[in-house]
């Protein structure tokens, strides 16, 4: 079946332009994780998804950044007044189970802020 | 908070060889440990997992066996192959979080 999609997989945007990034998770799947990754570096958690319900954001790193999910299933990350540290890539993941299982990566969304 | 480190890179080894990579956790609780690979120009994806001590995961010949003594999960194989170039992370979650906490990977390179 298909596997996780994100949308766009390259972002450009100017700082101080506002950016959205989309998740289409496996159907089916409970959870949903939104990561960062910086180059070289592993995957930074951002925040977390169990249906619809947001119960973990403490891996967001400034107000700037919004995660919703409102029908438990695609996702979308926002990010206001984009920053150049913001620059990355941002993976969304998926899984069958609330916690402790594997979680399936999308390819992500490579922004770049300039 | 829960963290993991893994063994500095970049790993370059001749096809055939013998791999190790190192891996120690530090979590509360008792974590499912993973093992991630990112293939070039690739997503990553699931290599192997253990979820309870004294496990051992295994696939496409590699294994990793989940140590709580000294809270390690080393990635290991017999001999590699070109097409196991790649960046490899080692994961863990814990069983009272939804979250992976991840290492910062180690870039394996192997050469014919």
């Amino acid at each position: 079946g298909a596997g996780v999609s994100q949308s766009p997989r390259y972002k450009v945007a100017k700082r101080g332009q506002d950016v959205a990034l989309r998740c289409d998770p496996i159907s089916g799947h409970v959870s949903l994780f939104w990561y960062q990754q910086a180059l070289g570096q592993g995957p930074e958690f951002l925040t977390y998804f169990q249906n619809e319900a947001q119960l973990d954001k403490s891996g967001l790193p400034s107000d700037r950044f919004f995660a919703e999910r409102p029908e438990g299933s695609v996702s979308t990350l926002k990010i206001q007044r984009t920053q150049q540290e913001d620059s990355a890539v941002y993976l969304c993941a998926s899984s069958l189970a609330v916690w402790g299982d594997e979680q399936y990566f999308g390819p992500g969304t490579r922004l770049t802020v300039t | 908070g829960d963290s993991v480190t893994q063994m500095e890179g970049p790993v370059t080894l001749s096809e055939e060889a013998f791999l190790t990579i190192n891996c120690t956790y530090t979590a509360t609780g008792y974590p499912s440990l993973f093992w991630y690979v990112q293939y070039p120009g690739e997503g990553l994806q699931l290599l192997l997992k253990a979820t309870k001590a004294d496990d051992k995961g295994s696939n496409k010949g590699f294994e990793a066996t989940y140590r709580k003594e000294t809270t390690s999960f080393h990635l290991e194989k017999g001999s590699v192959q070109v097409s196991d170039s790649a960046v490899y992370f080692c994961a863990l979650s814990s069983t009272n979080a939804g979250k992976s906490t991840f290492g910062d990977g180690t870039t394996l390179t192997v050469k014919p």
